[in-house]
């Protein structure tokens, strides 16, 4: 039973590129959150997808965008990439509204030169 | 808003010893309570979770955690560690409703001794 996989594992960007990151989640599950975890520090919300809209926000600027697609994978959006961007980006799966945690996958390393 | 607290950065044992890594929350009610684990250059592995019931809770590799409401703390024990523990430890919780993602501490870097 596949976990959650994303791609591609690293990438380098200049600044003022746009990249997308992508997640397939875990077999089962129906809903994709992302997560930015800059060096050193704890991962941070920011967005939830569920039947393929955004159920949930957090803190970060209309610069990432995303999207779900019908076979629920996902893709992060990031436009006009500041040197601040530079992050380990973490995709986490789950099922609809179930209480039963999320499944992490092993990110995609973003470094924006 | 609601906050998560690991107040210590870097944790040493040594191969055997007992572990406990502290997390406190900041929030009016009881969220819903986690912690993960993460090798090097790895993604999150969830250890435990606490949503309502017998404050003890057990986990894999060993790991149990205590939710104590009096002190808004959900603390990490292991009654005897091994050198495949050495890892980054966050709490993390998460508000009723499972649209509003998890808030995670800055977490826990754990360094085992031989």
């Amino acid at each position: 039973d596949a976990g959650v996989t994303q791609s591609p594992t690293h990438l380098i960007k200049t600044r003022g590129q746009q990249v997308t990151l992508r997640c397939s989640p875990k077999s089962g599950h129906d809903t994709v959150s992302w997560y930015q975890q800059a060096l050193g520090q704890g991962p941070q919300f920011i967005f939830q997808y569920y039947e393929e809209e955004e159920r949930q926000r957090g803190n970060f600027p209309d610069r990432f965008s995303g999207h779900q697609f019908p076979n629920y994978s996902s893709e992060l959006n990031v436009n006009a990439l500041l040197l601040g961007d530079s992050a380990l980006y973490l995709c986490a799966s789950s099922l609809g509204r179930l209480r039963n945690g999320y499944t992490f996958g092993s990110g995609t390393r973003l470094t924006v030169v | 808003a609601q906050s998560v607290t690991q107040p210590d950065i870097h944790i040493t044992v040594s191969e055997g010893a007992s572990l406990e890594l502290r997390c406190n929350y900041s929030y009016g009610a009881t969220p819903y309570l986690f912690w993960y684990v993460q090798s090097p250059g790895q993604g999150l592995q969830l250890l435990l979770k606490y949503f309502s019931g017998d404050t003890l809770v057990q986990g894999i590799k060993g790991f149990e955690a205590e939710f104590k409401r009096s002190q808004s703390s959900f603390n990490l024990r292991k009654p005897s560690v091994h050198w495949s523990d050495a890892a980054e430890y966050f709490c993390a919780v998460e508000l009723g409703g499972g649209a509003d993602g998890l808030t995670f501490g800055k977490g826990t870097h754990l360094i085992i001794q031989p």
